[in-house]
């Protein structure tokens, strides 16, 4: 059964560090989505992608944070100068254009942790 | 603005004892809703999903949910869990109109079975 992946599954990094965050959606998948969980806090949603460009964003998503699809196969996450609250769990998911569209698939997450 | 709330952080049942996990959610607009499941140290998995139709929905592993519009509510149940039902539970709202399709969260049922 086709998955969603992330690598790493752990990144560890000093603050201030830019960090990439990768993603392999499920390859028919046309709509990605990046979320978050803090420890202890609720799931947040980061940012939606679809055509090549963003299509909603949180207020968490700030200009530190950007996406991208470099390749048609993965999507990436970077934070450019990571601070100490960045550290979480962030997951990947992908949805389909059919009706299942409003099933999301999520990948394991990585686990950031800033120092 | 959508909103979740699961009223049990967690939940202790004894094996093969039937279980409800509370959800209550709120939006002034119509929603679809999730529940999705994470087993120690895996990804989110969706165990089950309101779209339309039928207010009792089945999902995988034996769970049900019933959605009560009146009561804003979708509680998720299951007649005799196990073991291997550990986990942590989420249940998560998306607006179902519009392009974006961006799930809010509760904050998560801990579920925990003992023998």
């Amino acid at each position: 059964e086709p998955e969603v992946t992330q690598t790493p599954s752990h990144q560890v990094t000093q603050m201030g560090q830019e960090v990439i965050l990768r993603c392999v959606p499920i390859s028919n998948h046309l709509y990605f989505y990046w979320y978050r969980q803090i420890l202890g806090q609720k799931v947040e949603f980061l940012v939606s992608f679809y055509n090549n460009e963003i299509s909603e964003k949180s207020e968490i998503f700030d200009d530190q944070f950007s996406v991208e699809r470099p390749d048609g196969s993965n999507f990436t996450l970077k934070i450019r100068s990571t601070k100490l609250e960045d550290s979480a769990m962030y997951f990947c998911a992908s949805s389909d254009k059919s009706a299942g569209r409003h099933e999301q698939y999520f990948g394991p997450g990585t686990r950031l942790t800033v120092t | 603005a959508q909103s979740v709330t699961q009223l049990d952080s967690q939940v202790p049942v004894f094996e093969e004892a039937p279980v409800e996990l509370r959800c209550n959610y709120s939006s002034s607009v119509s929603v679809y809703l999730f529940w999705y499941v994470q087993y120690p140290n895996q990804g989110l998995q969706l165990l089950l999903k309101y779209l339309s139709g039928s207010t009792l929905v089945k999902g995988i592993n034996g769970f049900e949910a019933e959605f009560n519009k009146s009561q804003t509510s979708f509680h998720l149940r299951k007649p005799s869990v196990h073991i291997s039902d550990t986990a942590e539970y989420f249940c998560a709202v998306s607006p179902n109109a519009g392009n974006n399709r961006k799930l809010i969260w509760g904050l998560g049922t801990s579920l925990a079975v003992n023998p």
